[in-house]
């Protein structure tokens, strides 16, 4: 079974900070790879996906950027941090017809 | 856009009752269905799903029933048990996709 690393598990930046978090994938080989964010009160919203290394597609505009140097390394990025950045930050692998997701990441953008 | 639903954000049933917790789509390229179950602080996990082709699917407690055409999918809990409590989220995907939509969730709370 697959197995997903996130890190940090908390994280308080201030705005205008820069923001770099890391995902790893255990158990599977060319897995496809996402980073969604759940925002308080809000549902899970799909930021962007991999189906393969330096393959990236994003889904919503936003000052994040994602990248994938590896097969099993997907990694999210902000240059700047914007305080509606704020949220919970889940890795996720997979097909379409199931993901297995990561714990998360809390991050807090004051 | 919103291409699946979740029109109640909260849930409250006595334990022991059966919890139905629904959802909606709008897309009607999606073929498949699933349910996960989320603690806070943690990522959802997978809960039970459904293939089109089928309008029930059972697993212990949990049953989800699908109405095409509808659009219409729902998760029973029977009987709910206070370890129920959590957020779930309903979530669809195409078969020519590689993304997974999901809803807003529906936070459940089961009362002793």
């Amino acid at each position: 079974s697959q197995t997903i690393h996130q890190w940090p598990a908390t994280l308080v930046q201030p705005v205008g900070s820069p923001l770099s978090l890391e995902c790893t994938v255990e158990g599977t080989s060319n897995p496809n790879l996402y980073w969604y964010r759940q925002a308080a009160g809000r549902g899970l919203q799909l930021l962007f996906y991999s189906v393969g290394i330096g393959q990236i597609s994003s889904e919503v505009p936003q000052n994040l950027s994602a990248s994938r140097p590896q097969d099993r390394q997907f990694i999210l990025s902000s240059k700047k941090l914007l305080l509606s950045d704020s949220g919970f930050y889940l890795c996720a692998s997979g097909l379409a017809h199931e993901q297995f997701f990561g714990p998360g990441t809390r991050l807090t953008v004051l | 856009d919103q291409q699946v639903k979740q029109n109640s954000p909260s849930l409250s049933v006595q334990e022991g009752r059966i919890s139905i917790l629904n959802c909606d789509y709008t897309n009607s390229m999606f073929d498949y269905f699933l349910w996960y179950k989320k603690y806070p602080a943690e990522g959802p996990t997978f809960l039970i799903s459904i293939s089109s082709i089928k309008d029930k699917n059972e697993d212990g407690r949990f049953t989800v029933f699908l109405n095409k055409s509808a659009k219409h999918l729902s998760l029973h809990i029977v009987p709910s048990q206070p370890g129920d409590s959590a957020v779930y989220f309903c979530a669809a995907s195409a078969d020519n996709n590689n993304d997974m939509r999901f809803g807003a969730g529906t936070r459940l709370t089961v009362k002793p």
